[in-house]
């Protein structure tokens, strides 16, 4: 069964800082893997989509990188700004085509 | 694009009512998602609709809840008799294509709560 995990749970920075996210899952066997951020009280955004074959995806101040076979992806935030505050998801398409979601990173950008 | 639709964005309702929560995908989009989202269980798949057709609703919790999509533009996911552990955050996503490739597009979700 595939499980996906977010380190840290919670993390706090200065504005101005650079930060890395991190995800790790149990099965390689994945089609994609996805960051999505989540506001309080709104829907999932869509930040970045690594196909199974890619090792990264930029956009903008965001880059996040897949290492399929040790089963870890970051998510790198450039520049950090109190707008970044949110929580970080990170979802894994399995083989059976299911998105298996972690617990989320909340992150507060301090001004 | 309005994006994805749901409604209620609030729904508070007694033990044993019946709920119907409704999305409205992106037109266009031929994939459509139903999640749960709790603080114990984070987000959990519930179901997914491919075409219109249900694809995979393994994660169903129980026979008190079905969905249906009757066309490309609407579905809806009923719980019926509801129960105070059914209250969660129902979100509706969508995806333009094939499950394995492409983004999934979110509504705000619908906080259900049950007295």
């Amino acid at each position: 069964k595939q499980e996906v995990t977010q380190i840290p749970a919670a993390l706090s920075v200065p504005e101005g800082e650079n930060l890395v996210l991190n995800c790790s899952f149990t099965d390689s066997a994945i089609y994609n893997l996805q960051w999505f951020r989540q506001d309080p009280g709104k829907g999932l955004t869509s930040l970045l989509l690594i196909q199974s074959s890619q090792r990264e995806q930029t956009s903008g101040r965001l880059n996040a990188s897949l290492d399929k076979s040790s089963g870890r992806s970051t998510l790198y935030i450039a520049a950090s700004q109190p707008g970044d505050s949110a929580t970080y998801l990170c979802a894994v398409m399995d083989s059976s085509y299911k998105l298996i979601f972690g617990s989320g990173t909340r992150l507060l950008v301090r001004p | 694009d309005a994006g994805v639709i749901q409604s209620p964005r609030h729904e508070v309702t007694e033990m044993g009512q019946e709920v119907t929560l409704r999305c409205k995908p992106i037109s266009g989009h031929n994939s459509l998602f139903w999640y749960r989202q709790t603080m114990m269980r984070g987000l959990e798949l519930l179901i997914y609709f491919n075409n219109n057709v249900p694809i995979d609703d393994s994660g169903m919790p129980e026979d008190r809840f079905s969905a249906k999509m009757p066309n490309a533009s609407f579905s809806t996911l009923k719980i019926q008799p509801s129960e105070p552990r059914d209250s969660a955050v129902y979100f509706c996503a969508s995806s333009p294509g094939g499950a394995s490739r492409e983004k999934l597009f979110f509504g705000s979700g619908t906080q259900l709560s049950v007295l």
